[in-house]
């Protein structure tokens, strides 16, 4: 079964500083993978996915994505952050056919 | 396009009371179908599962249920609520086939006193 591990329970970031969220996952092939955020008392929504091809991925918000098979990560970052983008912040990992694992989340606390 | 609505958005409920959570989906047919549960401060838990009408694959014992009586209707159930049961519910639906993104409804705050 696949697993996903999110180390950093908690980031904060001065408005405008560079953001990198890390993601490491457990599987036996290829996964498809995902970011979601999650804005406080909302539902997730999908920021950017991995399925195959460029393993670096552009998302919404101007966040991206980089899949590197020999370290199983997939990291999201953003060049600058904005007090908006606050929130929660999941990596999940699905095998070809099934069901998608969640991380645990990374609350993203944004400094003014 | 597809739209997922949950109802209702918050909700208290004394414990032993019976729970109806309700999970629509519009603008697709034949969706897969999942609950999860949110509690303060931890990861989605995946909770039922459905691939199509009256399939259910329940994930964790528990004291919840989950029914799918029409292929766009999912329904979170409990006979008798514990606290434990209080959280953050979430509604997702994906398209059916393979590894898919998951679009989650706007969730029903739970809380059981």
């Amino acid at each position: 079964a696949q697993s996903v591990t999110q180390p950093d329970i908690h980031i904060t970031v001065s408005e405008g500083a560079s953001l990198e969220l890390r993601c490491n996952y457990s599987y036996g092939a290829t996964p498809y993978l995902f970011w979601y955020v999650q804005s406080p008392g909302q539902g997730l929504q999908l920021l950017l996915k991995y399925f195959s091809g460029d393993t670096l991925v552009q998302g919404i918000k101007g966040f991206e994505a980089e899949f590197k098979r020999s370290q199983s990560s997939f990291n999201l970052r953003k060049p600058s952050v904005h007090w908006s983008d606050a929130a929660e912040y999941f990596c999940a990992v699905a095998p070809n056919a099934g069901k998608s694992t969640f991380g645990d989340g990374t609350t993203l606390t944004v400094k003014p | 396009s597809q739209t997922i609505h949950q109802w209702p958005a918050t909700l208290v409920q004394p414990v032993g009371s019976p729970l109806s959570l309700e999970c629509t989906v519009e603008g697709t047919s034949n969706p897969n179908l999942y609950w999860y549960r949110q509690a303060a401060g931890r990861g989605l838990q995946l909770l039922f599962y459905s691939v199509g009408i009256g399939q259910i694959s329940s994930e964790v014992p528990q004291n919840l249920s989950a029914s799918r009586p029409q292929d766009r209707q999912f329904i979170l159930s409990s006979k008798k609520l514990l606290l434990s049961d209080s959280g953050f519910y979430l509604c997702a639906w994906s398209v059916t086939g393979g590894a898919k993104t998951q679009y989650f409804g706007p969730g029903t705050r739970l809380l059981v006193l």
